[in-house]
């Protein structure tokens, strides 16, 4: 069975801050994906980031990355020079390799940027 | 590109009501799900289509959640009778064919059910 574990509920982060939120796992599965979301208000799940388990480098998409440390099993997400856009939920999830495409979720962390 | 497109976007019924939502996935998707998304919680699979197939439906309450995929294309997920726990948003997202762990999955907007 797969598990992630986000252990902030909650951040607060001053504008053009940089901000890492933090993202552990566990699963069985030999070869896996990780994926970050953001969730606003409205509730719309919006894919930020990807890494893959054999990837030999970290993700980037823009003012995202994702710090992957396979040994350790985390997978934090940092933000940089932080917007008050990024006010949102964030989800750190993953899947599986065939037939076990699902996502699993974690909790979330609830990111507030103030001005 | 148009997402994932999702109906209705709010919805209040009570309990031992039925209701159905719909979901059309990006165009070319094979893959699409319907998750539940209670309040405070991360996302829950209820369902998982390829095509019009099912591949995972062991989360499904079936005793009182159906859902279908005809043609592969549109899915709908029903709730009889609804139950005050039922309240939650349900999303659907679809993914495309191609290496099974970068398939990302794209989300429509949810609908928001509540139950009285």
């Amino acid at each position: 069975a797969q598990k992630i574990t986000q252990t902030q509920p909650g951040m607060f982060v001053q504008e053009k801050e940089a901000v890492t939120l933090d993202c552990t796992y566990d699963t069985s599965d030999p070869s896996y994906g990780l994926f970050w979301y953001k969730q606003p208000s409205s509730g719309e799940m919006i894919f930020l980031i990807y890494q893959g388990s054999y990837d030999q480098q970290n993700a980037t998409e823009g003012r995202y990355s994702l710090n992957f440390q396979k040994a350790r099993k985390s997978a934090n997400l940092v933000i940089s020079a932080s917007q008050l856009g990024d006010s949102a939920m964030y989800f750190c999830a993953m899947s599986g390799g065939f037939g076990n495409e699902k996502l699993t979720f974690g909790t979330g962390t609830r990111l507030t940027i103030i001005p | 590109e148009a997402g994932v497109a999702q109906s209705p976007r709010y919805k209040i019924i009570e309990k031992r009501q039925s209701v159905a939502f719909w979901c059309n996935p990006i165009s070319g998707h094979a893959t699409l799900y319907w998750y539940q998304q209670i309040l405070g919680q991360g996302p829950k699979l209820l369902i998982q289509f390829q095509n019009n197939g099912v591949v995972d439906d062991s989360q499904l309450p079936k005793d009182r959640f159906s859902a279908e995929r005809l043609k592969g294309v549109d899915s709908t997920l029903k709730i009889q009778p609804a139950k005050l726990e039922d309240s939650a948003v349900y999303l659907c997202a679809s993914s495309s064919q191609g290496p099974i762990l970068t398939n990302t999955q794209y989300f429509g907007p949810g609908t928001r059910l509540t139950v009285l």
